[in-house]
């Protein structure tokens, strides 16, 4: 069965910190994304990945970067986390070459990160 | 501009009662996907259906059905028979077929069915 892992379900940080939240596939997918998930709000994508060393920003990248060094692992960065940047992170995976690929969405559990 | 709206923030229905997920979309292309996903409280997001642009046939699976509807730029969701397990966040989700493979969400819908 198609598995997306996500390192942390729950983490607290402070203020100017430098998180990493990590996000592993087992399915060979060549997309892998980034959302954050907040009430009212649904999901916003952050930042998205075709290729190993590609990414490419979403709707809301400030703040963040991402990593993809090998296929299966996806990495998002908070680089000086901030108060604002306390929500839900979802990490998504699907196969399939190219942008216009369509194919549904593989979701982690979620990693819910309070920076205080 | 794409957009999902999703108009009912929460609902809350008797088991066994059919309730009824609205979502309205807006685009301008002609192409697009369609999706809705379930996340229940675990948290992990699940697939429930795709619909593409050219396909306006409503679908039924078990309990569920979808209605489809470019006139109203609707893709309505319907869970008949509601069960304690159909508690959950349901989010809907345009996906457009040219450009970068982005998902645009709606705010999505809690629904919480009581026993």
């Amino acid at each position: 069965d198609v598995k997306v892992t996500q390192s942390s379900r729950y983490l607290v940080k402070r203020t100017g910190e430098k998180v990493f939240l990590e996000c592993v596939q087992d399915m060979d997918h060549e997309n892998m994304f980034w959302y954050r998930q907040d009430p009212g709000l649904g999901l916003r994508l952050i930042y998205f990945s075709y290729d190993v060393k590609m990414k490419e920003k979403g709707d809301i990248p400030e703040g963040y970067s991402v990593s993809r060094e090998k296929k299966e692992r996806f990495s998002l960065i908070l680089e000086s986390a901030s108060t604002n940047q306390t929500s839900m992170y979802l990490c998504a995976s699907n196969p399939g070459r190219g942008p216009s690929y369509n194919s549904p969405l593989h979701f982690g559990n979620g990693t819910r990160l309070t920076v205080t | 501009a794409q957009k999902v709206t999703q108009a009912q923030t929460e609902i809350s229905v008797v088991e066994k009662e059919d309730v009824t997920l609205d979502c309205v979309y807006e685009t301008r292309d002609t192409t697009y996907y369609l999706f809705w996903y379930k996340q229940p409280p675990s948290g992990e997001l699940v697939f429930l259906i795709r619909r593409n642009s050219f396909d306006e046939q409503n679908e039924i699976s078990g309990r569920y059905s979808w209605n489809f509807q470019k006139s109203t730029s609707s893709f309505n969701f319907t869970i008949t028979a509601s069960q304690v397990v159909d508690s959950a966040v349901y989010f809907c989700a345009l996906h457009l077929f040219q450009g970068a493979q982005k998902l645009v969400f709606g705010q999505g819908t809690r629904l919480t069915i009581n026993p």
